[in-house]
């Protein structure tokens, strides 16, 4: 079966420092999607991407935060300079449409660790 | 405002069958999901609601009522591996499709 596909599965980094969250999306599936999940806490929507765009991004989504999709494979979140409160699970997730019912498959996460 | 409230925790019996209720208010609606997560790990689709009505698949069914805003997943012939939290999600589409996410229940399934 087709899953999405996440790398690093954790990633420890200083504040102030740059990451890059990797996520490679089921093949044929057209929409991309970010959430994050502070520990203990609901799971979050950050952005939603189509057709090498932003879609719709959430309020948590500011400047800090980019998206990308370098190659025909590939979907970065990248968090430019780092906060405590970055601290959290990210997923991943990819739909074949938006709008049906189409479930939006979600990868196994990165968890992030800002010291 | 968007809300989606669920009970935090239900406890309930190996075999038994159990009903875990939610309520929503969103700005939109273009569905209801139901979710599994296991501790550390990545959400699980179970199942999708859009018309009113009870879906079932399997162990599991789903209840949407739009008028009242309201959803319940139900679980029958509990295992001890349903115990998970069990996330209650609105799906809307604005420009791009988004899931709302409700707390979680998290389920505890005793021998």
């Amino acid at each position: 079966e087709p899953e999405v596909t996440q790398t690093p599965s954790h990633q420890v980094t200083q504040m102030g420092q740059e990451v890059i969250l990797r996520c490679v999306p089921i093949s044929n599936h057209l929409y991309f999607y970010w959430y994050r999940q502070i520990l203990g806490q609901k799971v979050e929507f950050l952005v939603s991407f189509y057709n090498n765009e932003i879609s719709e991004k959430s309020e948590i989504f500011d400047d800090q935060f980019s998206v990308e999709r370098p190659d025909g494979s590939n979907f970065t979140l990248k968090i430019r300079s780092t906060k405590l409160e970055d601290s959290a699970m990210y997923f991943c997730a990819s739909s074949e449409y938006r709008d049906r019912g189409d479930e939006q498959y979600f990868g196994p996460g990165t968890r992030l660790t800002v010291t | 405002g968007q809300n989606i409230d669920q009970p935090t925790e239900m406890t309930a019996t190996e075999g038994a069958i159990v009903q875990i209720n939610c309520t929503y208010q969103t700005s939109g609606f273009n569905g209801l999901f139901w979710y599994q997560q296991h501790a550390g790990e990545a959400p699980t689709f179970l199942s999708y609601n859009v018309l009113d009505g009870l879906e079932e698949k399997g162990r599991f069914s789903s209840f949407l009522s739009r008028s009242k805003g309201y959803s319940y997943l139900l679980l029958k012939e509990l295992q001890m591996k349903d115990s998970a939290s069990y996330l209650c999600a609105v799906l809307i589409y604005n420009q791009g499709g988004k899931l709302i996410f409700g707390q979680g229940t998290e389920l505890s399934v005793k021998p």
